[in-house]
């Protein structure tokens, strides 16, 4: 059985441009989160989507948005990327809402230069 | 708010020795989960064990076990039997009953030494 798959591994982006990353969560599993990690703030979460809607926001600017696809799929977008924006994205799925523990990725490495 | 605790930054164990690592939280929740997560060099967050809050017995899982103190907000993990595998971070965890999303711990770095 395949785990959550994150692409890409690793990303550099520009300050300015913006930048979308995937996550296909594990066949089944209809909940999709996103956090943030950083060594200053740690793990910070990001928004989570269930059945294709947005059942939860974190604190983070406008600037980062998601979206789930009808096959539970998830992107996240991040736009006028910061300095401060540099770090690693998880994504994790879970079979149903939140009790079960989710199943995270191996995450995506964004740098921002 | 919830919020999560992990007060030491590193441990250090002998391998093939007991380790235990501390977890407090702060919650005015009655249904809440609490977990532990391991992240090791390759990045990816693995579940170690899940308590349920309205369990009073302790969570299990092999060498893995947890001491959850309902009273007193605490969680610890207990690692027996340290393996050189077992080095990783480690992020205590909390969500809601209501609320799913997890709120993270600091994280403690745990080596093993051979």
């Amino acid at each position: 059985k395949a785990g959550v798959t994150q692409t890409p591994r690793y990303l550099i982006k520009t300050r300015g441009q913006q930048v979308t990353l995937s996550c296909s969560p594990i066949s089944g599993h209809r909940s999709v989160s996103w956090y943030q990690q950083t060594p200053g703030q740690g793990l910070q979460f990001l928004f989570e989507y269930f059945s294709e809607t947005q059942r939860n926001k974190g604190n983070f600017p406008g600037r980062f948005s998601g979206r789930q696809f009808s096959n539970s799929r998830s992107e996240m977008n991040v736009s006028t990327l910061e300095l401060g924006d540099s770090a690693l994205y998880l994504c994790a799925s879970s079979l149903g809402i939140g009790a079960h523990g989710y199943t995270f990725g191996s995450g995506t490495r964004l740098t921002v230069v | 708010a919830q919020t999560v605790t992990q007060s030491q930054p590193e441990m250090s164990v002998q391998e093939a020795e007991t380790v235990t690592l501390s977890c407090t939280y702060d919650t005015s929740e009655s249904d809440y989960y609490l977990f532990w997560y391991k992240q090791p060099p390759s990045r990816q967050m693995i579940l170690v064990i899940r308590q349920e809050a309205y369990k009073q017995q302790n969570a299990t899982e092999n060498r893995f076990s947890v001491n959850f103190q309902k009273a007193a907000k605490s969680f610890s993990l207990k690692i027996s039997d340290s393996q050189l595998g077992d080095a990783a971070m480690y992020f205590c965890a909390f969500s809601t009953g209501a609320n799913s999303k997890l709120t993270f711990g600091k994280g403690i770095t745990l080596s093993v030494r051979p």
